[in-house]
């Protein structure tokens, strides 16, 4: 499977400001894929990235909010915008790999990202 | 509502002792994927399951499809504190849609 590294693993942020997370694949990968798991609560798909194309979203997600670059087939990242407190959360990316019942993803270790 | 439905949501219990984790969907899925959650980490995949019946064995770790795809079953003997984390099952939706159930916050008490 693909190794993923994901930074910042953390940030305290004003409210108001924007934060960009980035994640670097090392291999390359047709999708990535970008989740918002808020404290206490499961992992929900903020949007899908495909290289040379916009990002795909999900219902509730919007670009202005979370606008998504994808460069190249390897890295990608995520901004959250005009972050208030309800953007207190972690934000992980990910990628897929395998086939049948080597079929799976992988995440990076996520950042947790706090606003105040 | 939601398309998973995993239970329970927490449990706490002393090691040694065994746990089943269940995971329900009212629709038929192809395959399903389990998931462990440790805190500061991405989740990492422990399983999927695919063929309506299957089972499959991950040392302590029993994982079962029921047979008409539309539930699956985590089961842990003789737990220990290192199973400590958060369990997730998971299912494809479309393409490549990974929709996750809410997920079991498991404690293993020493």
């Amino acid at each position: 499977s693909a190794v993923i590294s994901q930074k910042p693993s953390r940030d305290i942020c004003q409210r108001g400001t924007s934060l960009t997370i980035q994640c670097q694949v090392d291999s390359q990968v047709t999708m990535m894929f970008w989740y918002r798991q808020q404290p206490g609560q499961s992992l929900t798909l903020i949007a899908t990235a495909n290289q040379g194309s916009e990002a795909t979203y999900e219902s509730g997600f919007v670009i202005d909010k979370f606008p998504i670059s994808r460069p190249n087939l390897t890295f990608s990242t995520l901004t959250v915008s005009n972050m208030s407190p309800e953007d207190s959360s972690i934000y992980l990316c990910s990628v897929e790999w395998g086939l049948g019942r080597s079929y799976g993803y992988t995440f990076g270790s996520g950042t947790r990202l706090t606003v105040v | 509502t939601q398309l998973l439905e995993q239970s329970p949501q927490f449990l706490s219990i002393q090691e040694g002792e065994n746990l089943t984790v269940y995971c329900n969907s009212s629709s038929v899925f192809s395959s399903l994927q389990w998931y462990r959650q440790e805190p500061g980490e991405g989740p990492v995949l422990l399983v999927t399951v695919v063929t309506g019946g299957e089972v499959k064995k991950l040392k302590r770790l029993t994982f079962q499809f029921g047979d008409a795809r539309k539930d699956s079953s985590l089961h842990i003997t003789a737990a220990q504190p290192g199973d400590t984390g958060l369990y997730l099952c998971a299912l494809l939706q479309g393409a490549q849609k990974l929709v996750f159930g809410q997920g079991t916050r498991l404690t293993i008490n020493p």
